[in-house]
């Protein structure tokens, strides 16, 4: 199985700041990773595929960069609707299908 | 505009079964992977189920494997999850979410809430 692995778990800051999220996979997975947004009480929403490609209506200041093990999430300047759960997932691998424990980023 | 539509969820007893459905519209149902993704209480995602748009491929998480069933009925636009012998550590928000060819899942349902509790 393939785990991955969020740092940090939350992440505390401000707006306008400039956040990163890192995200380690236990095997190589090319760059089959996805980021997914998650508010309280929503479905998580997908923001970037295949490591850094950014989804249709996602805002420019979200970025993906890595490939093998290491992934990285960037956001250039924080906004108020940002703060949220973020979760990188796998999908080079079906069985199973492994997303990283997450990361929160709240209001410092 | 698509939707994913889950139902089925509700309070059960240990041991006891539920089934859950799904139903999909705005998209093309029978072109897509599905798959269940559950989320407990102040916890993160977990994949328990996967069905490939023929059901021809079937995974299931190791949490699950024995207990749970997944299957689709295409002319329905319709997905499925079995549960039984079910546990308090099945108590989640159950989503149905899928995906289309290599990419990665895309669309989700609302969720729905199981609780396993005596």
């Amino acid at each position: 199985d393939i785990q991955m692995t969020q740092s940090p778990s939350t992440l505390s800051a401000s707006v306008g700041d400039r956040v990163t999220i890192t995200c380690r996979a236990s095997h190589t997975i090319s760059t089959w990773l996805a980021w997914y947004q998650q508010k309280p009480g929503k479905a998580p929403n997908l923001l970037i595929s295949k490591a850094s490609t950014l989804q249709s209506g996602v805002p420019s200041r979200f970025s993906g960069s890595g490939s093998g093990t290491e992934f990285t999430l960037t956001i250039s300047s924080l906004q108020p609707d940002d703060f949220a759960t973020y979760y990188c997932q796998q999908y080079i691998s079906y069985s199973p299908l492994t997303f990283g424990q997450g990361t929160k980023v709240e209001v410092k | 505009q698509v939707n994913l539509v889950e139902s089925g969820g509700g309070l059960v007893k240990p041991g006891g079964s539920l089934r859950l459905s799904c139903v999909g519209s705005g998209f093309t149902f029978n072109n897509y992977y599905m798959t269940w993704i559950r989320q407990a209480p102040g916890k993160g995602l977990e994949w328990i189920a996967y069905i490939s748009a023929t059901s021809g491929t079937i995974y299931y998480a190791d949490s699950v494997k024995g207990r749970f069933i997944v299957s689709r009925d295409s002319s329905e636009n319709s997905l499925f999850l079995q549960m039984n012998s079910m546990r308090a550590e099945d108590t989640a928000v159950y989503f149905c979410a899928g995906g289309s060819g290599s990419y990665p899942i895309n669309y989700w349902g609302q969720g729905t809430l199981v609780t396993v509790s005596s």
